[in-house]
């Protein structure tokens, strides 16, 4: 039983256009939420996190959109670059199990020059 | 400030035999967990261990066991190997357990079962 959805294997964006990466979740009970990226052969990097107090937060080129009534959460870069190229990840949690994190499937972004 | 530790990187073992994955958390940091990823799969929880204390544990079989040292240091365990358990297994760290924590990963070791 599948959590968290990442219905998008994959997205192709142009170098310095607005690349957006949805997530879908099921649990109302998830209250916080992570977006990974991971290249072959590395562990994921942490990128940025909301929690469900806010709609929106921010890092640089990154910001993460959360809407709870839809279960729904996006990823913006902007703008993109070819070094964002890679595999992203979303992941939840609820506040009763710890660091128990489920995860999507991801999406594998290619920023094209 | 070094990251988290995997050892090995690769590993291939045969069917039946068991295996012991290694990770090294981030110093000052409690936790760790373990995840399996398996090709075109999210990641998926195996368990948490927070001071020396199995915190959580997700839905893998008894095969899949765990510990964690009074240093941090955490090992996984494998027993009676599948085909089923190739994977690329990865440990993460966190300062604390809940609370909005962030994990940090390791490289992950790729068990091949041949």
């Amino acid at each position: 039983d599948q959590q968290v959805k990442q219905n998008s294997p994959s997205l192709s964006v142009q170098e310095g256009r607005i690349s957006i990466l949805n997530c879908d979740y099921t649990n109302s009970m998830f209250d916080y939420f992570l977006w990974y990226k991971k290249y072959p052969a590395e562990g994921p990097t942490f990128l940025i996190s909301i929690s469900s107090i806010k709609d929106k937060n921010e890092d640089g080129r990154f910001t993460v959109f959360l809407n709870k009534s839809a279960k729904h959460l996006s990823l913006h870069i902007v703008p993109s670059q070819p070094g964002d190229s890679a595999v992203y990840f979303c992941a939840a949690s609820d506040p009763f199990t710890g660091n128990q994190f489920y995860f999507g499937t991801g999406t594998s972004l290619t920023v094209i020059p | 400030k070094a990251g988290v530790t995997q050892t090995p990187r690769y590993l291939i073992k045969t069917r039946g035999q068991q295996v012991t994955l290694s990770c090294s958390p981030i110093s000052g940091h409690r936790s760790v967990s373990w995840y399996q990823q398996t090709p075109g799969q999210g990641l998926q929880f195996l368990f948490e261990y927070f001071s020396e204390t199995q915190r959580n544990k997700g839905n893998f079989p008894g095969r899949f066991s765990g510990r964690q040292f009074s240093n941090s240091r955490s090992e996984m365990n494998v027993s009676t190997l599948e085909l089923g358990d190739s994977a690329l297994y990865l440990c993460a760290s966190s300062r604390q357990t809940g609370g909005n924590e962030k994990l940090f990963f390791g490289s992950g070791t790729q068990l091949s079962v041949l």
